[in-house]
């Protein structure tokens, strides 16, 4: 079973950092891309960043470009999203995202979420 | 920046048709998606690659993409439908969803 599990979410200060994990198992991880979505409190789904299977290529949304870089351990079958220069518009569930094949435009499955608070 | 929108709501009866539109630029030229959302759950896609529905998604899913416009359509609505629903389509490496759908069955 194709399983994907954030965690590193929390309580953290405007200009602090935190990282997220996105632990992948039941699937050939490095043959996948990988997405990061979130959604704020009372807001639509905000997709955040893309990493190719191998890494080698990563997109960002305007909103956190040059504050967040994704990564992934392959060899770990770990997604990462590092969020430096956090802002209270920040706040929201994320959610780590498989494409639903290798090549795949659509996001099939999600993990079940991790919330970060930004707050003071 | 490309943008998708989409009807904050509609509201529908119990075993009637619900249709969700969804608007972009040449909409049509992309592949659109759609995913249900319900309250403390993750989304689940229902459409892919503009009327394909994946496997345990009920046959009452359907979909279409042409022009600026892709829709969702419900038929024979169940109470257990009563979800948000997203739109989402790529547009220069960027993954864009719509602004959200709440269906409310009556």
């Amino acid at each position: 079973e194709v399983q994907l599990l954030e965690s590193g979410g929390g309580l953290v200060q405007p200009g602090g950092s935190l990282r997220l994990s996105c632990a992948a198992s039941g699937f050939i991880f490095s043959s996948y891309a990988m997405n990061w979505v979130r959604q704020a409190p009372g807001k639509g789904l905000e997709w955040v960043s893309y990493i190719s299977g191998s890494g080698n290529s990563t997109y960002y949304a305007d909103s956190v470009k040059g504050r967040f870089t994704i990564s992934r351990d392959n060899s770990k079958k770990t997604l990462y999203l590092q969020m430096n220069s956090l802002r209270t518009e920040d706040t929201a569930v994320y959610y780590c995202a498989r494409p639903g094949t290798t090549g795949g435009d659509w996001f099939d499955p999600w993990g079940q979420g991790t919330l970060v608070t930004v707050s003071s | 920046s490309y943008e998708l929108t989409q009807p904050p709501s509609v509201s529908v009866s119990p075993g009637q048709t619900a249709s969700i539109t969804c608007s972009g630029d040449k909409l049509g030229d992309k592949y659109a998606c759609w995913y249900q959302h319900k309250p403390g759950q993750s989304p689940v896609v229902v459409i892919y690659q503009d009327n394909r529905r994946p496997s345990g998604i009920p046959e009452r899913f359907s979909g279409s993409n042409s022009g600026n416009t892709a829709t969702l359509t419900i038929s024979g609505t169940q109470a257990m439908d009563e979800a948000d629903y997203y739109c989402q389509a790529w547009d220069s490496s960027t993954a864009v969803f719509g602004t959200g759908t709440k269906v409310t069955v009556l």
